[in-house]
């Protein structure tokens, strides 16, 4: 399966917890997008890089949250202290080198890690 | 900002019947607008798209034209089967740099048999 992978699928913890989470993006893609969607809605944005660049984050990742593509390939979600609110199915998604500015590449999105924190 | 509504679910047919799920969206200039469908225990999947006022994005069956004029981007089928059960989100971008996906709340759709 050449999919986009994440790991793990499912993650309960204790609040003030620290947790990681891991996107394995289809190889050949360079933008690689972290989102998250509660129960009920839809996902909501939260980073995208650019290769190993970090190039935007969302007002939703607040300082508890870090995300990393040290060589550009896999990435790792972070969120430190974790809090109730934080529950969430969390959703990595990949795309092929963007050609220009104004285009646009189809986003494939892997199967979530969906967090608990009791 | 950019947001986009469409309508609460679930949405509960019978097979064959007619579908359409409304989609409004607010956002500057020409966004892109998309339908993304995640079937149960799977990851979300693109299903069709529209990048331009009055283009019609189709796949499986599935429509929706891209209406400037009304900011609108409603999914329709003409016949739908128990296989589309599924959750159903309208999307949109707006290909700067980034193509981030601002998504709708998802309607969730049953087709009885």
């Amino acid at each position: 399966d050449t999919g986009v992978s994440q790991d793990p699928r499912h993650k309960i913890t204790k609040r003030g917890q620290n947790v990681t989470f891991r996107c394995d993006p289809i190889s050949e893609h360079n933008r690689l997008y972290w989102y998250r969607q509660t129960l009920g809605q839809g996902p909501e944005f939260l980073t995208y890089f650019q290769n190993e660049a970090q190039l935007e984050k969302s007002r939703l990742l607040s300082d508890r949250f870090s995300a990393e593509r040290p060589k550009g390939s896999f990435s790792t979600l972070e969120i430190q202290r974790t809090e109730q609110g934080d529950s969430a199915m969390y959703l990595c998604a990949s795309s092929y080198p963007a050609s220009g500015r104004n285009s646009y590449n189809e986003q494939f999105f892997g199967p979530g890690t969906r967090l608990t924190v009791l | 900002g950019n947001s986009v509504t469409q309508m609460e679910g679930p949405v509960t047919l019978s097979e064959e019947a007619f579908l359409t799920i409304n989609c409004t969206y607010t956002a500057t200039g020409y966004p892109s607008l998309f339908w993304y469908v995640q079937y149960p225990g799977e990851g979300l999947q693109l299903l069709l798209k529209a990048t331009k006022a009055d283009d019609k994005g189709s796949n499986k069956g599935f429509e929706a034209t891209y209406r400037k004029e009304t900011t609108s981007f409603h999914l329709e089928k003409g016949s739908v089967q128990v296989s589309d059960s599924a959750v159903y989100f309208c999307a949109l971008t707006h290909n700067n740099a980034g193509n981030m996906l601002t998504f709708g709340g998802g309607t969730r759709l049953m087709v009885k048999p």
